[in-house]
């Protein structure tokens, strides 16, 4: 079956503008996280939805990150005035509930140049 | 100090030979260890999901959980140059606290 989807794979911008991250889950997964992974580290949990709501986003670093699941499938990580700092690999990963495994995507790299 | 500590190698182990890898932890509430597998510019893969401690075994895999210590393995055996990427641990409180820790991961590589 489809696994947890997300696009673009690559995103390069430069700093100061604005870019979103797509991720689709896995159908009828309620649970939707999206974690960073710097170069050489494991990733780093970023904000947790239980549905449509964000039931923890106690990861995001500032307010310039961002995220929505208006519909309870698909999310998007929203990110303003990127810094070069932002550089990373995004991760999403999805479970069918919250107490389930979490299946992870490809993953977009994100580069500000 | 990272809640999730893990060597991040490099480890480099001739084909066939038993691995060993380890993660320590310092938060007792986890209750949920996983290992993934992460290959270049890919997402992790689960590979095994442990709760508590105790064994578990999968085919070559075997992942072993000592709470009491805050220590996690990750055995491989018989290893093969197809084993050869990143290793991943990664736990959770569960209940409510459902976000993943993972340690920095260890780079393995299977030399035919």
């Amino acid at each position: 079956g489809a696994g947890v989807s997300q696009t673009p794979s690559n995103k390069v911008t430069e700093k100061g503008k604005y870019v979103e991250l797509r991720c689709d889950p896995i159908s009828g997964h309620t649970a939707l996280y999206w974690y960073r992974q710097s170069l050489g580290q494991g990733p780093e949990f970023l904000i947790y939805f239980q549905g449509t709501g964000a039931a923890d986003d106690s990861g995001l670093p500032n307010d310039r990150f961002f995220a929505v699941r208006p519909e309870g499938s698909v999310s998007t990580l929203k990110i303003q005035r990127t810094e070069r700092g932002d550089s990373a690999v995004y991760l999403c990963a999805s479970s069918r509930d919250p107490r389930d495994t979490q299946y992870f995507g490809p993953g977009t790299r994100l580069t500000v140049l | 100090q990272k809640e999730v500590e893990q060597d991040p190698g490099p480890l480099s182990v001739p084909e066939g030979a038993i691995v060993s890898l380890n993660c320590t932890y310092s938060n007792s509430a986890f209750q949920y260890f996983m290992w993934y597998r992460q290959y270049s510019r890919k997402g992790p893969e689960l590979l095994m999901y442990t709760y508590s401690s105790g064994n578990k075994e999968d085919g070559r895999f075997t992942a072993q959980v000592d709470k009491s210590s805050k220590y996690i393995s990750l055995f491989i055996r018989d290893s093969q140059p197809s084993d050869s990427a990143t290793y991943l641990c990664a736990m959770s409180a569960g209940t409510g606290a459902n976000n993943l820790f993972f340690g920095t991961g260890t780079r393995l590589t299977v030399i035919p």
